[in-house]
C-alpha cells in the first residue's frame, strides 16, 4: 500500500480566491489522480496527474479552473481557481500501484468550503 | 449518465446479522470491480475487489458476488460489527488505459447493537 497525506485538511475560502491543495506520497508511484466529492454525492474524477506532462482532464473539468502540477513521482498539487460556493467539496488525491489488482489508495481529503 | 449505481442511500442492520450492499452498472466494458469503505473525515479505504471473469471473491467476513448477465454486484458482510458502520462505495474500472475508477453514490451502513 501507500501512505498519502494532503494539505490542508480543510479550509474556508472567500469567493473569487484560489486554493492549492498538496498531495504527498511516501513512495514513488506511477499514477496519481484527483477526485471531487460534492456534498452527498459520489466521487468524481477530475484529472489524472501525469509526471512531466500536462494532466489529463475528465469531461466537465478544465485546466484553467483546476490547474494541476506533478513535478515528481511522489508529489502533486491541485489548485481550485476563482472559487465559487459550488466548489465547496471534499477534494481527494489517490494513487494507483501497479500489480495491486487495480485498486487505488486515497488520501484523507481536503474539505473546502467557499463562502 | 450514471454508469455505476447504488440505489440504496442507507441501510440499517443489527449487529451479528448479514449486511448486503448492492450495486448495478451499465457499462459492459468494466472488467474490474471494487468496494471501498469511508469513515467521516477520512479518505476511502479499499476493501475487496473482483475481476469480471469471476463470480465470487471472499476475504474474511467480506464476500463480493458478481452477476455479469444482470450487471449487478453485491457485498456481503457477515457477521456485521459496529465498526462496519461507514459509507460503502462500489467502483468499477476498465483495465486497459488510464485505470479510471467510476464510483457509485455510496450506501451508508449503520450497524445497530
Amino acid at each position: 500500500s501507500a501512505v498519502i497525506s494532503q494539505k490542508p485538511s480543510r479550509d474556508i475560502c472567500q469567493r473569487g480566491t484560489s486554493l492549492t491543495i498538496q498531495c504527498q506520497v511516501d513512495s514513488q508511484v506511477t499514477m496519481m489522480f484527483w477526485y471531487r466529492q460534492q456534498p452527498g454525492q459520489s466521487l468524481t474524477l477530475i484529472a489524472t496527474a501525469n509526471q512531466g506532462s500536462e494532466a489529463t482532464y475528465e469531461s466537465g473539468f478544465v485546466i484553467d479552473k483546476f490547474p494541476i502540477s506533478r513535478p515528481n513521482l511522489t508529489f502533486s498539487t491541485l489548485t481550485v481557481s476563482n472559487m465559487s460556493p459550488e466548489d465547496s467539496s471534499i477534494y481527494l488525491c489517490s494513487v494507483g500501484l501497479a500489480g495491486l489488482y487495480n485498486e487505488q489508495f486515497f488520501g484523507p481529503g481536503t474539505r473546502l468550503t467557499v463562502l | 449518465d450514471q454508469q455505476v449505481k447504488q440505489n440504496s442511500p442507507s441501510l440499517s442492520v443489527q449487529e451479528g446479522r448479514i449486511s448486503i450492499l448492492n450495486c448495478d452498472y451499465t457499462n459492459s466494458m468494466f472488467d474490474y470491480f471494487l468496494w471501498y469503505k469511508k469513515y467521516p473525515a477520512e479518505g476511502p479505504t479499499f476493501l475487496i475487489s473482483i475481476s469480471s471473469i469471476k463470480d465470487k471473491n471472499e476475504d474474511g467476513r467480506f464476500t463480493v458476488f458478481l452477476n455479469k448477465s444482470a450487471k449487478h454486484l453485491s457485498l456481503h458482510i457477515v457477521p456485521s460489527q459496529p465498526g462496519d458502520s461507514a459509507v460503502y462505495f462500489c467502483a468499477a474500472v476498465v483495465i486497459q488505459g488510464a485505470q479510471k475508477l467510476v464510483f457509485g453514490q455510496g450506501t451508508r451502513l449503520t450497524i445497530n447493537p
